[in-house]
């Protein structure tokens, strides 16, 4: 069964930086493009990029582009989404999705609150 | 950039009724569209993929198609787990994806 847990909530403030984290498991990890999705609160959702754990390569929104950078250690079956410095406008829910080969959305993680208040 | 118009942004319909769902592309995505239901409090999941292929475990209720740029997603006799939030998401400009901003489904 493929399961993808993400790390807990978040609270930060504004100019810090944060590391939330996507550990994957049953299925082959560095076969499968894994990607993350922001929902801002009452909002949808919003696709920012993904990532081929097999060779490291990545792919951003537009809009998320320069905003967060997205990682993965395959040695540990885990994607990571990043800041470096936190707006409160970066408050939201944060999924990560594994994309099928074809690119839908075949499994999400539970989702990871971030907070971002001073 | 492939943009997603879903509507009408809420609907609202009685338990046993039937619901039909609209996403519209901006530009050809073939059948390169999914669907996905969310609850309050819950992550989305799959329902419908290649416009009109249910994802395992769906039931045969919900149903999708396609005509040119226009995707349908159909409810028909709603249940009550079934009042939910839709989102429709293109995959054909790989390996940039894009989400509609999504259909709610209320008890009327």
């Amino acid at each position: 069964e493929v399961q993808l847990v993400q790390s807990g909530a978040e609270v930060q403030k504004p100019g810090e930086s944060l590391k939330i984290s996507c550990k994957a498991s049953g299925y082959s990890f560095s076969g499968f493009w894994l990607g993350w999705v922001r929902q801002m609160p009452g909002k949808g959702l919003e696709w920012m990029g993904i990532i081929y754990p097999g060779d490291s390569g990545t792919r951003y929104s537009p809009s998320f582009q320069g905003q967060v950078t997205i990682s993965a250690d395959k040695s540990i079956n885990t994607a990571y989404l990043q800041w470096s410095r936190l707006k409160a406008s970066d408050t939201a829910m944060y999924f990560c999705v594994r994309h099928s080969s074809s690119g839908w959305c075949d499994s999400w993680g539970q989702g990871t609150l971030v907070t971002v208040s001073s | 950039e492939i943009f997603l118009t879903q509507s009408p942004a809420t609907l609202s319909v009685s338990p046993g009724e039937s619901a039909t769902l609209s996403c519209r592309a901006s530009q050809s995505i073939s059948a390169n569209l999914a669907w996905y239901q969310q609850k309050p409090g819950q992550a989305p999941r799959l329902l419908i993929y290649g416009a009109s292929a249910r994802a395992t475990g769906i039931p045969a209720r919900f149903s999708g198609s396609v005509s040119g740029t226009e995707f349908t997603l159909t409810i028909s006799s709603l249940q009550s787990e079934d009042f939910a939030i839709y989102y429709c998401q293109q995959y054909d400009k790989w390996p940039i994806f894009t989400f509609g901003p999504g259909t709610k489904v209320d008890i009327k």
